[in-house]
């Protein structure tokens, strides 16, 4: 089982729906979770850190649920410019090494 | 803006040459640096993590002595690919550890784009 997991997609969603995916982890111990935008041939973005009590920026909210060890990232109202693919990465207790998710690509139609 | 310099954005050089890659922090002082590779369509791979003034902690499976990294000062670690073959053609990102409340986070250079011919 890979330490982090993620849905490959593509999700092909229209404009302007909501749309949900998840990451896995098998470290019960992790402590840090973060969300990644990467565009084709582009860096990782931040696109924004985990809470226990979950956080919102925008459009987008990201979840930590502790008990079944995952992290879920909701985009509402879906822009055209959302299409990237969106990677998970989490921090192992104690450790400053980023664990990451293969991506999930999202792809959102007009 | 960017918080993370990385160098050259493209290389495109001839089997047997070596490239090296510079990566800078900024803004900032980063003791950690990751170097990652990611093939098309594929997820980052991290080869190593690089350490300032101490040797870098390769990955399993990647070659310290043709990925040679050197992290001489707090805001710049570089990579050097010695003798390039097109087997190492890929895309390679840096990034830096920064603190940001009780988290480390790490951004991104922009990547460099290696073609070996």
């Amino acid at each position: 089982r890979k330490e982090v997991e993620q849905d490959p997609g593509p999700f092909n969603v229209p404009e302007g729906a909501t749309v949900a995916f998840n990451c896995t982890y098998s470290n019960s111990a992790s402590q840090s979770f973060f969300w990644y935008r990467q565009d084709c041939r582009k860096e990782p973005k931040l696109l924004m850190s985990v809470y226990s009590s979950g956080n919102e920026d925008g459009r987008f909210t990201a979840q930590l649920n502790r008990a079944s060890q995952y992290i879920s990232l909701l985009i509402r109202d879906s822009k055209l410019s959302d299409s990237a693919t969106y990677l998970c990465a989490v921090a192992p207790s104690g450790n400053y090494q980023l664990i990451w998710g293969a991506g999930t690509k999202l792809i959102i139609k007009p | 803006g960017a918080v993370v310099s990385q160098h050259p954005s493209w290389v495109i050089c001839k089997s047997g040459t070596s490239v090296k890659i510079e990566c800078r922090s900024l803004d900032f002082q980063a003791t950690t640096m990751f170097w990652y590779r990611q093939f098309p369509k594929q997820s980052l791979m991290l080869m190593a993590t690089s350490n300032e003034g101490s040797k870098a902690t390769y990955e399993q499976g990647v070659e310290k002595d043709k990925f040679l990294i050197n992290h001489a000062s707090l805001t710049l670690s570089t990579l050097t690919v010695t003798s390039a073959h097109p087997e190492d053609s890929s895309f390679y990102i840096c990034s830096a550890r920064r603190l940001a409340g009780d988290k480390n986070i790490q951004y991104f250079g922009a990547g460099t784009r290696l073609s070996v011919l």
